[in-house]
């Protein structure tokens, strides 16, 4: 299975700051048949289900704010919040679905300092 | 889009379970169609995916010989049955839709999701 592994647990950002999450696979997701990166991001609120906001590692989902960023490719990955609003306290998850089972980081907790 | 889950109840180790997730607002029979736990104060796992004929399953290694998923095209329904349960298959079992392809993709959109508790 594919081990996803993101950081910080936490992070605690101003807002209007940047908010970064970084996420690990431990096998590469980027696949050479058509050259994309089989990473998604996903915005979790309390009592919430979780909402995709990234596929591909960098598109992002109609609707979706573009203060919300994803990068990266193969390994490593970074979802970056640009100019954190109220809204965007959450527990955000990195997936991959490059196989089967699909697998979830642990999840970041992103709160207002 | 609109999935609804149901069946989620308190049920005893050992014992068996069905859920169900109906679906609208999209041609049900065109996606794979997904099924997700989160455990209480954990991240979401992965539990099972059908293609949209019903012909390919796949589960995580914990549903194999103990979770079955179908689907009925006709009724814009999926299914989880559950038997053999477990303390640790409580949470929140979450229905999903893929994003599409044939081969799937990821998950697209999310239900409200229907609790299970396992317990004595």
């Amino acid at each position: 299975d594919i081990v996803m592994t993101q950081s910080p647990d936490s992070l605690s950002v101003s807002l209007g700051e940047t908010a970064t999450i970084n996420c690990k696979s431990s096998q590469n997701v980027l696949s050479n048949s058509n050259n994309k990166d089989y990473l998604a991001w996903y915005q979790q609120k309390p009592r919430q289900p979780p909402k995709l906001l990234i596929h591909w590692a960098s598109a992002r989902e109609l609707g979706v704010p573009d203060r919300f960023s994803g990068s990266g490719s193969g390994t490593d990955f970074t979802l970056t919040i640009s100019s954190l609003q109220a809204e965007d306290v959450a527990v955000y998850y990195c997936q991959q679905y490059y196989s089967t089972p699909r697998t979830f980081g642990q999840g970041t907790k992103v709160e207002v300092k | 889009v609109q999935l609804v889950e149901s069946g989620g109840t308190f049920v005893q180790p050992g014992g068996s379970l069905r859920l169900s997730c109906a679906a609208s607002g999209f041609i049900f029979s065109n996606y794979w169609m997904h099924w997700v736990r989160q455990a209480p104060g954990k991240g979401p796992v992965w539990v099972s995916r059908i293609n949209s004929d019903g012909t390919r399953i796949d589960y995580a290694d914990f549903g194999k010989g103990r979770f079955t998923t179908s689907r009925d095209n006709a009724k814009n329904t999926l299914h989880l049955e559950m038997k053999s349960l477990r303390a640790e298959d409580t949470g929140i079992y979450y229905c999903a839709r893929d994003r599409g392809g044939v081969l799937g993709s990821t998950l697209f959109f999310w239900g409200q999701g229907t609790p299970v508790t396992v317990s004595s």
